[in-house]
């Protein structure tokens, strides 16, 4: 079985400040790694997804993550957030190709103010 | 809007009622996924189909719980006798299937409140 643990519930950040979402896994095999954004009353939505290759992967809105599988760790990095980035980020992990099923962290909340 | 989509949006229903929610996926995704997310967690995987194959339930799906997908498009997850506990938002997600780490699509969620 995997786990994930996002290590900050709430991350308060200013407006054009650099951000990180830190997100550690456990899993006894390989997985497949994914970041999801969900704005109030709305769906989750794929930030980026780490599969294979490079290290380090560039998702949508400015955002990336870097794998690292010594540390079993997949943080999410913005180097200047906005207002509109104010929302609950979840990280996700999957074991096979079904990345449909996949086990979620508890989400970071990440408040950005003027 | 060729996304997800799911109804009701909203549901409120008394404690030991049955209740109904449905998933209509893309298309042209065979594989339907049913989450359930409680305030201040992630989402809990629930049960998946593939095409109209329930492959696979997770413990949580108690005996309460029913989901069918009868003509491999959209989806129903029925609740008998609802709890307070039952209280959260529901997603549906769908995807091809195809590929490695292929993407989900999310709906976005049925909310249920059991008074």
């Amino acid at each position: 079985a995997q786990s994930v643990t996002q290590l900050d519930s709430q991350v308060p950040v200013f407006e054009e400040a650099p951000v990180e979402l830190r997100c550690n896994y456990s899993s006894s095999v390989s997985v497949y790694l994914f970041w999801y954004v969900q704005y109030p009353n709305q769906g989750l939505q794929l930030l980026l997804k780490y599969l294979s290759g490079s290290t380090l992967v560039k998702g949508i809105n400015g955002f990336e993550a870097e794998f690292n599988k010594s540390q079993t760790s997949f943080h999410l990095r913005k180097p200047s957030v906005h207002i509109s980035d104010t929302a609950e980020y979840f990280c996700a992990v999957s074991r096979d190709t079904n990345a449909g099923k996949s086990t979620f962290g508890d989400g970071t909340t990440l408040t950005v103010k003027p | 809007d060729t996304g997800v989509s799911q109804d009701p949006r909203h549901k409120i229903t008394k404690r030991g009622q049955n209740v109904t929610f449905r998933c209509d996926p893309i298309s042209e995704h065979n594989r339907l996924y049913w989450y359930r997310q409680t305030l201040g967690q992630g989402p809990e995987f629930l049960t998946y189909f593939q095409n109209e194959a329930q492959l696979e339930k997770s413990r949580l799906l108690s005996d309460r719980f029913s989901a069918e997908r009868p003509k491999g498009s959209f989806s129903t997850l029925e609740i008998q006798r609802t709890e307070q506990g039952d209280s959260a938002m529901y997603l549906c997600a769908s995807s091809t299937g195809q590929g490695l780490g292929t993407e989900a699509f999310f709906g976005q969620g049925t909310r249920l409140t059991v008074v």
